[in-house]
């Protein structure tokens, strides 16, 4: 079993629509989860970065964790045609040397329909 | 700007010769990581580093090789013992103190020949 699960996708969806991307993993030590939009052929850009669980906020975006579930949420709201990419999920545990190594999904990729 | 840079953005190599990609950053973070990206696979760590002169294996350093001469720089050599290159290849960093957001550069694709 892999540490981070995620729905490869494709997720198709018509514009406006509300988008709800979902990483579930195994490791009860992992604190620190975050969600990157990757285009094709660029690099990840971090969206969205909490710490244990509850809820974030960033535009239309929302973060969502939930520890007891091992299992981590991203919602769009009124999706964009310029949201179309492959969503990324990582986590990381606080090792004890004081380092973060972060465990990555493959990535869900999205469309959005005009 | 600040940011992380990668050059090249493309790569092409012949069998049995060592390359140098290029990482730098100018957001004076601690911690700089090389990644490789390959399609229905997530990421997985190559090597990483907390400190100038001081880095660590991640999960499949074999065949590839780094410094952190400066704090600036981490570059990544792909040396012929490496069976599978062709890969997309990403950087990032990360502060130490504080945060614990990691950040990424724009990549450099890699293809052999």
């Amino acid at each position: 079993q892999k540490e981070v699960e995620q729905d490869p996708g494709p997720l198709s969806v018509p514009e406006g629509a509300i988008v709800s991307l979902n990483c579930t993993y195994s490791n009860s030590a992992f604190q620190y989860f975050m969600w990157y939009r990757q285009y094709s052929r660029k690099g990840p850009e971090l969206l969205m970065y909490t710490y244990s669980s509850g809820n974030k906020e960033d535009g239309r975006f929302t973060a969502q964790v939930d520890k007891s579930s091992k299992y981590i949420s991203l919602f769009i709201r009124d999706s964009q045609p310029s949201d179309s990419a492959t969503y990324l999920c990582a986590m990381s545990p606080l090792l004890t040397s004081g380092t973060y190594k972060y465990i990555f999904g493959t990535g869900t990729r999205l469309k959005v329909l005009a | 700007d600040g940011g992380i840079t990668q050059s090249p953005k493309y790569l092409f190599r012949k069998e049995g010769q060592n390359v140098t990609l290029s990482c730098e950053q100018n957001l004076n973070h601690d911690a700089m990581y090389w990644y490789r990206q390959d399609p229905g696979q997530g990421l997985r760590l190559i090597y990483y580093s907390q400190i100038v002169n001081d880095f660590q294996k991640g999960d499949i350093a074999e065949g590839y090789s780094v410094s952190r001469e400066k704090k600036e720089s981490f570059p990544l050599t792909v040396t012929s013992a490496q069976k599978n290159p062709t890969a997309f290849y990403l950087c990032a960093s990360r502060t130490t103190s504080g945060h614990n957001e990691q950040f990424f550069g724009p990549g450099t694709r890699l293809t052999v020949l």
